[in-house]
């Protein structure tokens, strides 16, 4: 089974701090995404990558950015935490060989106080 | 406009009940479709692929109809353990996926 794991399940943040988010993933999937979703938006692209060191913006970049050093690893990084910052945090890892389907991490909650 | 709306619901249907969820996408050069089932504070897991000969699973069937751009997803003889929320995606671009806003669905004793 693919597994992708994000490192924590909720956070809790002070407005101004900087922000890690980590995803991994074990099935080798050359792409990997960022999520967020809220209550009635649904789920909104903000990141991805399609192979190490490169990356794409999403819909709604602003306020973050994205790094793959490795390709099993993708994070997301809060430069400076905001309070419309909360949300819940998706990562998301896909094949080009299989047959297009998305697999998710377990999401992070994201408080900024 | 979103590039895939879909009717929130909640949609509130007896067990045994036969419920039908229709998803309606902007982007006609969409390559691919999904059905995505989503449990309360938990992540999408992917429920049926959408193809556009339609496609079935046990109880549920999916089709896709790209002259008028929507998708659908029939569930028959509904269980409680149906209840969740069905989000509906669209990729193009290979890598671009574009999820609805999801449709609720509470299936009652």
């Amino acid at each position: 089974d693919v597994k992708v794991t994000q490192s924590s399940r909720y956070l809790v943040k002070r407005t101004g701090e900087k922000v890690f988010l980590e995803c991994v993933q074990d099935m080798d999937h050359e792409n990997m995404f960022w999520y967020r979703q809220d209550p009635g938006l649904g789920l909104r692209l903000i990141y991805f990558s399609y192979d190490v060191k490169m990356k794409e913006k999403g819909d709604i970049p602003e306020g973050y950015s994205v790094s793959r050093e490795k390709k099993e690893r993708f994070s997301l990084i809060l430069e400076s935490a905001s309070t419309n910052q909360t949300s819940m945090y998706l990562c998301a890892s896909r094949s080009d060989r299989a047959q297009f389907e998305a697999f998710f991490g377990q999401g992070t909650r994201l408080t900024v106080v | 406009r979103k590039e895939v709306e879909q009717d929130p619901g909640p949609f509130n249907v007896p067990e045994g009940a036969t419920v039908a969820f229709n998803c309606t996408y902007s982007n006609s050069a969409s390559q691919s479709f999904f059905w995505y089932r989503q449990d309360c504070r938990k992540e999408p897991k992917l429920l049926m692929s959408v193809y556009s000969s339609g496609n079935e699973d046990g109880r549920f069937t999916a089709q896709l109809n790209r002259a008028s751009q929507y998708i659908s997803l029939l569930i028959r003889d509904s269980k409680l353990s149906d209840s969740a929320t069905y989000l509906c995606v669209g990729l193009y671009n290979f890598n671009k996926f574009y999820f609805g806003s999801g449709t609720k669905l509470n299936v009652k004793p």
